[in-house]
């Protein structure tokens, strides 16, 4: 499969701790991207890379919020110091060269905090 | 800011009923425009997009999406419907060189068989 993929699927952890979600996008994609979406509500946006450098944060990242490519690869998404509000799914999507293509979404880690 | 409207959240139809959903758009300069499908239990799948040209676009299975400039709406339409539609979709737009997506809320859409 030459899908975007993301592990976990499913996270469930205790308010407070720490938890990190990996993405791995389409192999030859530089642009990679993270949103939330939470019950009754579309997907919103989080984060971009192009490459390893992220371009853009959305005000919803907040300071407990990192998010690294370090290899124009792989992302990683980490949420410190977790709280209800937390709770999501989180999904990762990339896409090609070109701003404004098409974004390839993954199956999404889905988020309980306790 | 860019923002998405859908104006269903819940539509049920009959099996060959035909489908229209809604979804309008606020933004001032020029766009792309996506339709994303969600079927249950399954990660969200482009169903067809708008980026320049014949306003009529067609997607997978049978759907298809008329955008109107003047109305700033992107509507979803499909003749027939099946049991195998039931789904949630989303429409999304980003700006033509943008980068994010802009999703609304989602329609959910049963189709009773």
């Amino acid at each position: 499969d030459t899908g975007v993929s993301q592990n976990p699927r499913h996270k469930i952890t205790k308010r407070g701790q720490n938890v990190t979600f990996r993405c791995d996008p389409i192999s030859e994609h530089n642009r990679l991207y993270w949103y939330r979406q939470t019950l009754g509500q579309g997907p919103e946006f989080l984060t971009y890379f192009q490459n390893e450098a992220q371009l853009e944060k959305s005000r919803l990242l907040s300071d407990r919020f990192s998010a690294e490519r370090p290899k124009g690869s792989f992302s990683t998404l980490e949420i410190q110091r977790t709280e209800q509000g937390d709770s999501a799914m989180y999904l990762c999507a990339s896409t090609g060269d070109t701003a404004g293509e098409t974004q390839y979404f993954g199956p999404g880690t889905r988020l309980l905090v306790l | 800011a860019q923002s998405v409207s859908q104006h269903n959240h819940h539509v049920i139809l009959s099996e060959a009923a035909s489908l229209e959903l809604g979804c309008n758009y606020s933004y001032g300069g020029t766009v792309n425009l996506f339709w994303y499908v969600q079927y249950p239990g399954q990660h969200l799948q482009l169903l067809l997009k708008y980026f320049s040209g014949d306003p009529l676009v067609k997607g997978i299975k049978g759907f298809e999406a008329e955008f109107i400039k003047s109305k700033f709406s992107f509507n979803l339409r499909k003749p027939s419907v099946q049991w195998s539609d039931t789904a949630e979709y989303f429409c999304a737009v980003n700006a033509r060189y943008g980068n994010k997506l802009v999703f609304g809320a989602g329609t959910i859409l049963r189709v009773k068989s």
